[in-house]
This record gives structure tokens, C-alpha cells and sequence, in this order.
């Protein structure tokens, strides 16, 4: 099946430095990717959606600042957090869907555990 | 806003037929029940999807009622390695269109 990769698969940082993820489709290509974050014992939720030589669409009360999505190419995304403070500390998850398969299923990544010290 | 419910927790016996409810009473006509599955520190992993009528793969089957109004993820023989939180998404078939995940139910099989 369809693979999304992530990376790095966990990092710490400083607070005030900035940190960058990046989101892979191995063996598909996706113009959409979605960013959700995840903390302790909560759901996911969505950041922004991720398009393809566009601006990314953020959710509401999501800094678009402070995250900010480049989707450069059809297999690649990334996410960097600018001056992550401790309270971005959260699991990071990316997702796509092939291109042309509306109707499949969404593949997500193995996640990115971001701890901000 | 997850247009789901679902129970928060259940338990399972290794061996047995684990069957994960949920409801989706405003599910639209356009609209498809997803069954994702989250294993801790893991990224959400794809089960099953279906429309209307019922859907069977080598990890689970998916019941959906004829009103459409809530379905049934059935684990055939729960492992312990099925523990996890899973997640009934209904979303429309869209390539725009992400996956809005609710609380999910978490699964504990026991030994």
C-alpha cells in the first residue's frame, strides 16, 4: 500500500529555535497533504491543509506564522515550527491521498514527537 | 466538529470478536464511514471504509446499518496487538476533503 514518511521521527529543541518536519509520499504523489498535531491523551486535530505550489489553508486559531507549510513539490511537504516554545510540544502527524483517488483512503504518516525544552 | 459517536472504551478478550459501535445520525447521503485505527505513538492506520453496504477485508468487517444511521467494525479474532483507539470518520468522498477525527473508542484486548 500507500507509504507517507516522516522526519525526523522525534527532536528536541530550545525553546526560541525553530524546528522543521518533513512529510514524504514514497510511492504516490499527492497535491494535497494535511497537518494535524496531536497532544497526551487527546484526538487529532488539523493544523492547515497543505497545497501543492499554493498557500497552505489553516484551520482557525492556527498562527500561520508560527507554522509555516511549504509544499514544494508532488511528494514533499514540511512543517516548521518558528520559535517553538513548551507549549508546541506535541505529536505531529502529516497525511496524503494519491492523487486521482478521491475515493480511497487517507495515508498517514508515523508521526513527529516535537519536545520544546 | 466529528459528526460521530462513540463509545470511549471497551474491552475484549484475546481470541474473541471485538465489535466497535458507532453512530453517525446526520450522516449524509454522499458521505462514507471510515474506520481508522491509532496505536500508541503511532500514526492513524487505515482499516476499512464502506457506503452502504457491508464491507469485509483481512482486518475487519464493517456493518452499516440500512439507515445508514450508525455501523459496526468487527474485529473477527482480537489480538492483543489490536489495542489501540480506534476512530469512525464519516467524510465525503472529496480529494479536498480531510478526515475530521473524533475521541475514538480505545480497545483494550486483554489476555
Amino acid at each position: 500500500g500507500a507509504v507517507v514518511s516522516q522526519h525526523p521521527s522525534w527532536v528536541i529543541c530550545k525553546s526560541g529555535t525553530s524546528v522543521k518536519i518533513e512529510c514524504r509520499s514514497l510511492d504516490f504523489q499527492a497535491t494535497t497533504m494535511f497537518w494535524y498535531r496531536q497532544f497526551p491523551k487527546q484526538s487529532l486535530m488539523l493544523m492547515a491543509t497543505s497545497n501543492e505550489g499554493s498557500k497552505a489553508t489553516y484551520e482557525q486559531g492556527v498562527e500561520k506564522d508560527k507554522f509555516l507549510i511549504n509544499h514544494a513539490s508532488l511528494t514533499l511537504s514540511t512543517l516548521t515550527v518558528t520559535s517553538a516554545h513548551p507549549e508546541d510540544s506535541s505529536f505531529y502527524i502529516c497525511s496524503a491521498r494519491p492523487w486521482g483517488r478521491e475515493g480511497d483512503e487517507q495515508y498517514f504518516g508515523p508521526g513527529t514527537r516535537l519536545t520544546v525544552t | 466538529d466529528a459528526k460521530t459517536t462513540q463509545p470511549t472504551s471497551m474491552d475484549c478478550a484475546e481470541g474473541r470478536a471485538a465489535n466497535l459501535p458507532c453512530n453517525h445520525s446526520t450522516i449524509s447521503g454522499n458521505e462514507y464511514v471510515y474506520w481508522y485505527r491509532q496505536i500508541h505513538s503511532q500514526g492513524p492506520q487505515y482499516i476499512i471504509h464502506g457506503l452502504k453496504n457491508n464491507e469485509t477485508n483481512e482486518m475487519a468487517s464493517l456493518i452499516i446499518t440500512e439507515d445508514r444511521k450508525s455501523s459496526t467494525l468487527i474485529l473477527p479474532h482480537a489480538t492483543l496487538r489490536d489495542t489501540a483507539v480506534y476512530y469512525c470518520i464519516v467524510r465525503v468522498v472529496d480529494y479536498g476533503q480531510n478526515f475530521v477525527f473524533g475521541p475514538g473508542t480505545r480497545l483494550s484486548v486483554l489476555p
